[in-house]
């Protein structure tokens, strides 16, 4: 693979299920994200995780859970979903040790919970 | 709070030249981005700002002014393939990414 892929691309999703989206990436990039992106808003941080092994909360962490096993894998996990976490789910991610900017994006996952 | 106003849609001729405005109150600046969004696609990096004055890269350029916390994405000779939504995003004094809501520009022929 290269660069960054997220699975699955879309899913619906009964509310109250447990779901968890995976995001890897192969550019051994130190920071990752998850944002969530609904119709008429920015982007919005869910979490973050600076290098493996540390987490932190975004702007919207309610609801959503992160692990950062290693410097490749970021899933989230929605413990219980409800229908306002119906969204597109992006993940990235950038290399802050060279001092790069960018942030790279996934293709994305359209989740839907009814 | 931390705010990023940018228009809502915009419509431009093909061949023509198009300003996409972008204001900011964040807490802290560590600089701003402007992202490119095709509809059903991802996010795709245009350009970095983080000193006043002007950036040029190809067809694009972006304007940064911190004293008045604005900016711009100009975009000139205009393609069919420029439809899409443009994203301004600042990076606040945690170094994470405030978004605006995005502009989307539509080219017509």
């Amino acid at each position: 693979i290269a660069g960054i892929t997220q699975a699955p691309t879309s899913q619906i999703l009964a509310a109250g299920r447990r779901m968890t989206l995976r995001c890897t990436q192969d550019m051994r990039h130190n920071a990752m994200y998850w944002y969530r992106q609904d119709l008429g808003l920015g982007l919005r941080l869910i979490h973050y995780s600076n290098t493996a092994g540390t987490t932190g909360k975004g702007e919207v962490p309610d609801g959503y859970s992160v692990s950062r096993a290693n410097t490749d894998d970021f899933p989230l996990t929605l413990a219980s979903a409800v229908p306002s976490q119906t969204s597109v789910y992006f993940c990235a991610s950038s290399d802050s040790r060279t001092g790069g900017n960018e942030q790279f994006f996934g293709p994305g996952t359209r989740l839907t919970v009814l | 709070g931390q705010n990023i106003d940018q228009p809502t849609e915009m419509t431009a001729t093909e061949g023509a030249i198009v300003q996409i405005n972008c204001t900011y109150q964040t807490s802290g600046f560590n600089g701003l981005f402007w992202y490119q969004q095709h509809a059903g696609e991802a996010p795709t990096f245009l350009s970095y700002n983080v000193l006043d004055g002007l950036e040029e890269k190809g067809r694009f350029s972006s304007f940064l002014s911190r004293s008045k916390g604005y900016s711009y994405l100009l975009l000139k000779e205009l393609q069919m393939k420029d439809s899409a939504s443009y994203l301004c995003a600042v990076r606040d004094s945690n170094y994470q990414l405030i978004w605006g809501a995005g502009t989307k520009l539509i080219i017509k022929p």
